[in-house]
C-alpha cells in the first residue's frame, strides 16, 4: 500500500506565475488535508477535502489559493500570480473516511518545496 | 478555535536519559491527540496517539499521557538515541470537522 504521494517535491517558479501541487492520498482514504509550513515553524492548515467537496477551508488565503479534490485524479493546490512569501513547503495528508465521531490518523506526503524567485 | 502550546522550544539531552516534552491545549472538546517527528526535510511522520478514553499509551521506548482535567498531554521517550533526533509536534483537532492544529514544534537534540 504506497503512501501519501505528491509531486514535484521541489517546484520553482518566478513571481507571477502558477503553482500546482499535486496529492494522491492513500489507497482507501477519502480525505485530503493541505498544510504549509514556513521554514522553522510549525504546520499551518489551509483546506480539507473530500472528494468533489470542499469542507472546510478556512485556513486558505483569501485570493490567489484554490484546491480541489475530483472524482478522478490527485487533489491539486493551485496558487495563482505567486509571490515570494508563497515560498514554504506544502504538505498533503490522507486519512480514511471517519466513523462517526472517532477521529482518523492523518498521514503526510512527503512535501512540494516551493521557491519562488 | 483551538490553540495548541508547546513548551520548551529546544531540549537537548545526554544519550539514555529520558526526554519529556508536553503540549497543552485549549478546546475541551477535543478527544485525540497525535504526536508527530519531523526530521530535516523530511515528511512529519505520525509516531503515536492517545485518544480522551485513557490517560497513557505506550509503545516500545515511547508513551504519551494525557491529563483531561489539566487540558495537556505529554510525550515521554526513554533510552533516548541520536536518531531520535527532530523536531516533535504535538496536535489537536478543531471543531466538528478534522483538521487539527498543531503546535511549534519542539527540537530534541540527543547528545551522543
Amino acid at each position: 500500500n504506497a503512501g501519501v504521494m505528491q509531486n514535484p517535491r521541489h517546484l520553482v517558479r518566478r513571481r507571477g506565475q502558477e503553482a500546482r501541487l499535486r496529492c494522491s492520498p492513500m489507497k482507501g482514504h477519502s480525505h485530503v488535508y493541505w498544510y504549509r509550513q514556513l521554514p522553522e515553524e510549525g504546520l499551518k492548515f489551509m483546506v480539507y477535502l473530500q472528494k468533489e467537496n470542499i469542507i472546510d477551508e478556512s485556513g486558505m488565503p483569501k485570493e490567489r489559493f484554490s484546491a480541489e479534490f475530483p472524482k478522478e485524479g490527485p487533489s491539486i493546490l493551485r496558487i495563482q500570480q505567486v509571490v515570494r512569501g508563497d515560498s514554504a513547503a506544502y504538505f498533503c495528508a490522507s486519512s480514511p473516511p471517519n466513523r462517526g465521531f472517532i477521529y482518523n490518523e492523518q498521514f503526510f506526503g512527503p512535501g512540494t518545496r516551493l521557491t519562488v524567485l | 478555535g483551538e490553540n495548541v502550546e508547546q513548551h520548551p522550544s529546544t531540549l537537548s539531552v545526554q544519550e539514555g536519559d529520558s526526554a519529556v516534552i508536553k503540549c497543552t491545549y485549549s478546546d475541551s472538546a477535543s478527544n485525540y491527540f497525535p504526536w508527530y517527528k519531523q526530521e530535516l526535510g523530511k515528511r512529519p511522520q505520525l509516531i503515536i496517539d492517545i485518544r480522551s478514553n485513557v490517560g497513557e499509551k505506550k509503545d516500545q521506548r515511547i508513551a504519551v499521557t494525557l491529563n483531561k482535567t489539566a487540558k495537556h498531554f505529554s510525550l515521554h521517550i526513554t533510552e533516548t538515541q541520536p536518531e531520535d533526533s527532530a523536531v516533535y509536534f504535538c496536535a489537536a483537532p478543531t471543531g466538528a470537522n478534522s483538521k487539527l492544529t498543531f503546535g511549534k514544534g519542539i527540537t530534541l537534540s540527543v547528545r551522543p
